[in-house]
């Protein structure tokens, strides 16, 4: 079985200060990871994944993701944020299970 | 490129009444399909995936099926509508070849029933 949790539910943060948004999984076996975006009313985009190799990995719009093995985590990050970052970020992982399981999402909230 | 369509893009049906929401994928042959919901505050709940025509797997048990009539055709479907329908769906695509089942996705359609 696999699970992914994103541990904050609502993160507000001040534009150009940097953010994190949390997530850890469970899986018995390797995994592929993945961060999407969704802004009001559209559908998901990707941020970035993780397949293999490097285990830091930068995507879109500055984000950058570092795949943590022994923590069984993979947490987004982004230095400095813009009001435009506003929206919901969610964590999925593909290990053992046919399709992605997607976390609970974390809502960030860029405040000016 | 690959796109994906869904319509209608905003829906308002009385509790009841059916429902026929549609999901089109262009530029990809042999796609696995996706429809998931999102109610109000809620993460995404995944309802039905389709690994070809005719195949449809059911993630929850209720009152909406999924029909694939053509490869890159994916229909949504209710005989009678529940007020906890309501949310908004997504249809999604990834490769039917690829081993970690990136989505793709596409703008949704908001239910509201009343």
């Amino acid at each position: 079985a696999q699970s992914v949790t994103q541990l904050d539910s609502q993160v507000p943060v001040f534009e150009e200060a940097p953010v994190e948004l949390r997530c850890n999984y469970s899986s018995s076996v390797s995994v592929y990871l993945f961060w999407y975006v969704q802004y009001p009313n559209q559908g998901l985009q990707l941020l970035l994944k993780y397949l293999s190799g490097s285990t830091l990995v930068k995507g879109i719009n500055g984000f950058e993701a570092e795949f943590n093995k022994s923590q069984t985590s993979f947490h987004l990050r982004k230095p400095s944020v813009h009001i435009s970052d506003t929206a919901e970020y969610f964590c999925a992982v593909k290990g053992s299970a046919r399709q992605l399981t997607f976390g609970s999402g974390t809502q960030l909230t860029v405040l000016p | 490129s690959q796109t994906i369509h869904q319509w209608p893009a905003t829906l308002v049906q009385p509790v009841g009444s059916p429902l026929s929401l549609e999901c089109t994928v262009e530029g990809t042959s042999n796609p696995n399909l996706y429809w998931y919901r999102q109610a109000a505050g809620r993460g995404l709940q995944l309802l039905f995936y389709s690994v070809g025509i005719g195949q449809i797997s059911s993630e929850v048990p209720q009152n909406l099926s999924a029909s694939r009539p053509q490869d890159r055709q994916f229909i949504l479907s209710s005989k009678k509508l529940l007020l906890s329908d309501s949310g908004f769906y997504l249809c999604a695509w990834s490769s039917g070849s690829a081993s970690y089942n990136e989505q793709f996705f596409g703008p949704g359609t908001r239910l509201t029933v009343l």
